[in-house]
């Protein structure tokens, strides 16, 4: 089955402590995405990546890190979280066709993280 | 830059009424890419339908159409006789084609009623 998994699906922990939220895909796609979503504020992304070795910042990337070493996975990494970075989460991934580099998200189960 | 308004925070209707969710958009590109996405009360994010800057043909999928009008930068999505199904947050989105950031708009609330 396609799909995009994230892990955990929930997690509470506490300002300053580093935390990884792990998302993988399993349809070869090229092009991969984080974004945040926040009540009031819809869908924000964080970073994205076109492939392998190849990230770049979306529009709220302060205070988040990412790294695409494989082309299935696409770690969101929080050096030093903190409690406005409380939110839920979404990993999604899409494959190019032709120049459109933003076809159809295929988006995961979402990660709720608090920051206390 | 590119920004997505969705103007209508919430919209609230009672089944079988038709309605209509606004997006209107922000783009210097001359080729930009339109999406709809739904979320329903589960939290996933569900594809709807994504429209090309260059091909302003109106979509109608089942009780689902679309109207892409460039003039006023508008791409609205109508729900013709509304179910309790339909009940969900809906976002536009927009991407152009010179960057390969998606841009979200901040959502509609759909509730219909039985």
């Amino acid at each position: 089955e396609a799909q995009v998994t994230q892990n955990p699906r929930y997690l509470i922990t506490v300002t300053g402590k580093k935390l990884t939220v792990t998302c993988s895909q399993n349809m070869n796609h090229e092009y991969m995405s984080w974004y945040r979503q926040d009540p009031g504020l819809g869908l924000r992304q964080i970073y994205y990546s076109m492939n392998v070795e190849v990230t770049d910042k979306g529009d709220v990337p302060e205070g988040y890190k990412v790294s695409r070493k494989e082309k299935r996975n696409f770690p969101l990494i929080l050096e030093s979280p903190s409690p406005n970075q409380t939110s839920l989460y979404f990993c999604a991934s899409s494959q190019p066709q032709g120049r459109l580099v933003l076809c159809e998200q295929y988006f995961g189960p979402g990660t709720r993280l608090t920051v206390t | 830059a590119q920004k997505v308004t969705q103007a209508q925070t919430e919209i609230s209707v009672v089944e079988k009424e038709d309605v209509t969710l606004d997006c209107v958009y922000e783009t210097r590109d001359t080729t930009y890419y339109l999406f709809w996405y739904k979320q329903p009360p589960s939290g996933e994010l569900v594809f709807l339908i994504r429209r090309n800057s260059f091909d302003e043909q109106n979509e109608i999928s089942g009780r689902y159409s679309w109207n892409f009008q460039k003039s006023t930068s508008s791409f609205n999505f109508t729900i013709t006789a509304s179910q309790v199904v339909d009940s969900a947050v809906y976002f536009c989105a927009l991407s152009e084609r010179s960057n390969y950031k998606l841009t979200f708009g901040k959502g509609t609330l759909l509730t219909v009623n039985p």
